[in-house]
């Protein structure tokens, strides 16, 4: 059974960098049928997705936050990661990172399964 | 980006009540939507993709229906493990995917 697993450092300063890693258990990250996602969610609000990546390094941002946004893949620890540069309250959330159903072409679909997510605050 | 609005944002609702909600995309994505539970202090779970498809493990009392620009989720018999949060996503049109806003269901 696939399983994912967030970890990072729980509180940041303002204008510091946010930085997460997800680590796959249960499966491959470098299956040719999933793209590897991060989602977040401000304390009571919806969701917003930040990013994806594929095990070969291509990847896709929200454009809100694309020029903060960093996501990287390291396939021979079967983890991802996130980083998030000049961060203010704003980006206080729970994050989640999610594997994503993916078909040929590279087009991303549906979040499945999903890690338990961590809240990170941003707070000096 | 695509917008997707979520009607109602709450309602109540009691055990044994069949029960819709209404996910509307601001154009046209034919049946790229899925549909996620979410209950507190929990991450999202995958209910339904492709609008209709009922994810494995899923219990048969949710069903997904429409296409294009409006879609529904339907519990036909409410049960109190369903009081929850339910969110859908378009994935027609990315970046970026999108989500609705949420509908929560509470117990009347």
């Amino acid at each position: 059974q696939l399983q994912l697993q967030e970890s990072g450092p729980g509180l940041v300063k303002p204008s510091e960098t946010l930085s997460l890693t997800c680590t796959v258990s249960g499966g491959s990250i470098s299956s040719s049928s999933y793209y590897w996602g991060w989602i977040r969610q401000p304390p009571g609000k919806g969701l917003e997705w930040i990013g994806s990546i594929y095990y070969s390094g291509s990847t896709y941002y929200n454009p809100s936050l694309k020029s903060r946004v960093t996501i990287s893949v390291d396939t021979s620890k079967n983890q991802f990661s996130l980083k998030l540069s000049s961060v203010t309250a704003a980006d206080t959330a729970v994050y989640y990172c999610a594997r994503i159903r993916a078909v040929a072409g590279g087009s991303l679909n549906w979040f499945d399964p999903w890690g338990q997510g961590t809240l990170v605050t941003v707070s000096s | 980006a695509i917008r997707m609005t979520q009607s109602p944002s709450s309602f109540s609702a009691s055990t044994g009540d069949r029960v819709t909600i209404t996910c509307r995309a601001s154009q046209g994505i034919s049946s790229y939507l899925a549909w996620y539970q979410q209950k507190p202090g929990k991450a999202p779970k995958l209910l339904i993709y492709a609008a209709s498809t009922l994810q494995s493990g899923v219990p048969s009392r949710f069903s997904g229906s429409g296409s294009g620009t409006d879609f529904t989720l339907t519990i036909s018999c409410l049960q109190s493990e369903d009081f929850a949060t339910y969110y859908c996503q378009q994935y027609y049109s990315y970046p970026p995917l999108t989500f609705g806003g949420g509908t929560k269901v509470e117990i009347k």
